[in-house]
């Protein structure tokens, strides 16, 4: 049991590059959520999806697009990076309110540092 | 808009030390106060409250959550060089989403 895997762990981009986070977890969770965190700012929501070919719009959304494609899969698009897109990524993820023993707990991955110059 | 407010923002602290960190918070559709502890990497749970007044106890960390005075602390005692971290405190509400406070960050020296 894996938990909530991210990969890449480190990338250097240029601006105006694109690239794709890829966030995986083996729990069957429902919810999925990709947040960034800057220095000071704490967690950040950017996108987030409560189940398989959905998604929604989190705090700060603008610069980045995510697809829902496979319930264990939550990937996050930078089409043209910049600078200020600077961060660390994390993914998490959580059952549906609905499930049994529901406590709100996010399950984290270990997060991916992206460096635009 | 759903806010959490955390302080202090930094401590520095001795083995054996007792600290106290704070989180504030305004959010619609209040439904639980998680805190986490992060180290190097990812944030890990700690605890999860939701009912006024009953503390959460684990070891020496415990917390605490006021719903009328929209606030939480979490105490550590016997403090150890381990217990160096940044400590989020964050806020869910009904639709599932956190919000998260900007962290305390501990250290601990020998």
């Amino acid at each position: 049991n894996a938990g909530v895997t991210q990969t890449p762990k480190f990338r250097v981009l240029k601006t105006g590059q694109s690239m794709t986070l890829l966030c995986a977890q083996d729990m069957n969770h429902e919810y999925m959520y990709w947040y960034r965190q800057d220095p000071g700012m704490g967690l950040r929501l950017i996108h987030y999806s409560v189940g398989e070919g959905t998604t929604a719009k989190g705090e700060v959304p603008d610069g980045y697009n995510v697809s829902r494609l496979k319930k264990q899969n939550f990937l996050l698009g930078l089409e043209s990076a910049a600078p200020s897109q600077t961060s660390v990524y994390f993914c998490a993820s959580t059952s549906s309110p609905w499930t049994s023993g529901f406590n709100n707990e996010q399950f984290f991955g270990p997060g991916t540092r992206l460096t635009v110059l | 808009e759903d806010k959490v407010v955390q302080s202090p923002l930094s401590l520095v602290v001795h083995e054996g030390d007792t600290v106290t960190l704070n989180c504030s918070y305004e959010v619609t559709n209040f439904r639980s106060l998680l805190w986490y502890k992060q180290e190097k990497k990812a944030p890990t749970f700690l605890f999860m409250l939701t009912s006024s007044g009953i503390e959460k106890k684990s070891g020496r960390l415990s917390s605490i959550l006021d719903k009328k005075e929209l606030f939480s602390i979490l105490n550590i005692t016997a403090t150890q060089t381990g217990d160096s971290a940044v400590y989020l405190c964050a806020v869910a509400n009904a639709g599932n989403m956190l919000t998260f406070g900007g962290g305390t960050r501990l250290m601990v020296k020998p």
